[in-house]
């Protein structure tokens, strides 16, 4: 089984909310990451956890904050967004985020729209 | 900076034809080269992956091809069906987490 699960599948936030986008996988994976995506645009990475650290953040503004709660959930919190952080965002996970050849497993994403 | 470059941007093929991406990179340093395929409101599903000490690697009626001299690697879709039809993303990697995307080929296969 290679399943990542997001919730929710659709979210409108206005410009002062709070939410968070939640993400968990059963597959073992010790690497954890974010990515956002544009219509018609390959995803770009946000943030990486690798054994329930953060390893790597994009210089992604701070109104994105991640949180690895333990290592098969990861969560994004939303606060402030503005318009054009709409997008879709996706949730994958590797076995170790070490050899090369770890591949990354996607989630369906949550298509995000920011009023 | 685009570390893998992907060509066509679309591609519209026939029923039963042959459907061809290309792409291409510079960092000698990417061992690892995944294809996904991604369809409408979904996140990319892997398709098929290669590894650079491989020329060809089929599965079912995806072909990848893989040049390492050249630094080119393609996809072949044989016998194209409409359910195909989506964007192929292909990617390189590094260490897992410096995965590089291309920038997309939108694919339609018409009945």
């Amino acid at each position: 089984d290679t399943e990542v699960t997001q919730t929710p599948k659709h979210l409108v936030m206005g410009m002062t909310n709070k939410k968070s986008l939640k993400c968990e996988q059963h597959m073992g994976h010790r690497a954890m990451y974010w990515y956002k995506q544009k219509a018609k645009k390959p995803p770009e990475l946000m943030f990486v956890y690798s054994y329930e650290k953060l390893s790597i953040n994009e210089s992604v503004p701070s109104r994105f904050s991640p949180e690895c709660p333990n290592s098969s959930l990861l969560n994004l919190h939303l606060h402030a967004l503005q318009p054009e952080d709409s997008a879709l965002y996706l949730c994958a996970s590797s076995h170790s985020g070490g050899p090369s050849t770890d591949t990354q497993y996607f989630g369906p994403g949550t298509r995000l729209t920011v009023l | 900076q685009q570390q893998v470059k992907q060509s066509p941007q679309s591609l519209i093929v026939q029923k039963g034809g042959i459907s061809i991406i290309n792409c291409a990179y510079e960092n000698t340093a990417f061992d690892y080269f995944p294809w996904y395929q991604q369809f409408p409101g979904k996140g990319p599903a892997l398709l098929i992956a290669i590894r650079p000490d491989v020329s060809e690697k089929k599965e079912g009626r995806f072909t990848i091809s893989f040049n390492k001299s050249a630094k080119q690697f393609s996809l072949h879709i044989m016998d194209s069906q409409p359910g195909d039809s989506a964007t192929y993303f292909c990617a390189a990697q590094t260490g897992a987490n410096n995965l590089f995307f291309g920038t997309g080929t939108r694919l339609t296969v018409i009945p």
